[in-house]
């Protein structure tokens, strides 16, 4: 089965920098890799999300890139704020409706001001 | 947009009851529905998939007469947790994915729309 592995596992920025987060997954039939962002307590909230068919996208201060042939994805932040701050994970999947996505073990974000 | 409810948000109950969790798409049909479990600070792990009118698809590790899942529509899912031990506590979140594609405004066929959760305290 699918295995997702995400690095760092804590990541400490300054208000202004960018962020980088960075995913790899085994199973080259996945083609769905969402990022969510998650508050202590919360439901996973999705921020963006790359289908295999692209290999980069842009929403305001969020970036994904993909590379299929390496099999790995990143989550790009940039200008952070400190209410980035979260705990970051991403995701792989197939594209189908009864698979059920795979999460990396997640990166806690700290953005000091 | 497209909303998943869960019920209870939080429950606490003694040791060897069981506890139900109710798992509900409000705006769109999910023919299949997904079950988490998360401990603090870790990620979600998969448990179970749900699927509409048949069994649940659990995965490896996770007893099915402990977790006992029913899909009994396509807006609908329940985990029960039997007997219940201090070490079954956790956050449990599930989770649905549309099932076509739909309009604008409507979910998309890939993006899985997740619960606010239920922390579970068995004492």
């Amino acid at each position: 089965g699918e295995n997702v592995e995400q690095h760092p596992s804590t990541l400490s920025v300054q208000e202004g920098d960018s962020a980088v987060i960075k995913c790899t997954y085994s199973d080259s039939a996945s083609n769905y890799f969402p990022w969510y962002k998650q508050e202590l307590g919360k439901r996973p909230q999705l921020i963006i999300d790359i289908r295999s068919n692209v290999g980069e996208k842009k929403d305001q201060r969020i970036a994904v890139t993909l590379n299929k042939t390496a099999k790995h994805f990143s989550l790009h932040i940039t200008e952070t704020q400190p209410e980035d701050s979260a705990v970051y994970f991403c995701a792989a999947s197939h594209n189908q409706a009864g698979t059920a996505l795979i999460f990396g073990k997640g990166t806690t974000l700290s953005v000091s001001s | 947009g497209a909303v998943v409810s869960q019920h209870p948000s939080r429950v606490i109950c003694k040791s060897g009851t069981s506890v139900k969790i109710e798992c509900r798409s409000l705006d769109f049909q999910a023919t299949t529905m997904f079950w988490y479990r998360q401990f603090p600070k870790k990620s979600l792990m998969l448990m179970a998939t749900s699927n509409e009118g048949s069994k649940a698809t659990y995965e490896q590790g996770v007893e099915k007469d402990k977790f006992l899942i029913n899909h009994a529509s396509l807006t609908l899912s329940t985990l029960t947790v039997t007997s219940a031990h201090p070490e079954d506590s956790s956050f449990y979140i599930c989770s649905a994915r549309a099932s076509s594609l739909g309009t604008s405004g409507s979910p998309s066929y890939n993006e899985q729309f997740f619960g606010p959760g239920t922390r579970l305290t068995v004492l």
